[in-house]
């Protein structure tokens, strides 16, 4: 079975630090990768995706991920953060075959930004 | 459109009481999902759904049941409520047509003492 894997658990920036958040990912065939960001109290929202093509995808709200196939992995990036990207974000795979379009998300990442 | 929604927003429960999570879309879409979240734990998958008329079990099915009611409609029903079942659930949908990427709704936190 797939896993995902978010080695960092809470990181503390100040504002305009630059961000980057790991994630790797344990499936030896093609998948379909994903960050999503959880403001406080509420629901998951997008931030970006690859499916396939260029591995640098770019998000929303200036993030971006790299998708880097030979060491499984897809972190994400901000050049300098804001205070209200405060958040838990979190990785999520999916494979690309298959029936069933099951997401597995990794343990997220807590991101405390010091105004 | 709406999205995604949820009802209740906030429940609790006793042990061995038992509820029905609501959820609804109308984006059309194939494919609905119910999570669980647990601090340090992501999310869970506990059943889903990839078309009317089908479910199938996730990673943590046990205590719960689902029915997809119909295209719009993916309902989750804990039988007898226990105390691990404490969690914020998720639902969500999805479609091909969409690279299948998955559309949240805003939660239910539930409390079982």
């Amino acid at each position: 079975a797939q896993s995902v894997s978010q080695h960092n658990h809470h990181v503390i920036l100040s504002e305009a630090a630059s961000l980057e958040l790991g994630c790797n990912y344990s499936y030896g065939g093609t998948v379909n990768l994903f960050w999503y960001v959880q403001y406080p109290g509420q629901h998951l929202q997008l931030l970006l995706k690859y499916f396939s093509g260029d591995p640098l995808v770019k998000g929303i709200k200036g993030f971006e991920a790299e998708f880097i196939k030979s060491k499984f992995s897809f972190n994400l990036r901000k050049p300098s953060v804001q205070w209200s990207d405060t958040a838990e974000y979190f990785c999520a795979v999916m494979l690309s075959s298959g029936s069933a379009r099951q997401l597995t998300f990794g343990s997220g990442t807590q991101l405390t930004v010091l105004p | 459109n709406a999205g995604v929604t949820q009802t209740p927003k906030f429940q609790v429960l006793k042990t061995g009481q038992s509820m029905t999570l609501q959820c609804a879309q109308d984006m059309n879409h194939n494919s609905m999902y119910w999570y669980r979240q647990d601090p340090g734990m992501g999310l869970r998958l506990i059943y889903y759904s990839a078309s009317e008329g089908t479910t199938d079990k996730g990673e943590v099915p046990n205590g719960y049941n689902v029915s997809r009611l119909n295209k719009r409609e993916f309902s989750l029903r804990l039988e007898s409520a226990a105390p691990s079942q404490t969690s914020v659930y998720f639902c969500a949908s999805s479609a091909p047509d969409r690279g299948n990427e998955q559309y949240f709704g805003p939660g239910t936190r539930l409390t079982v003492t």
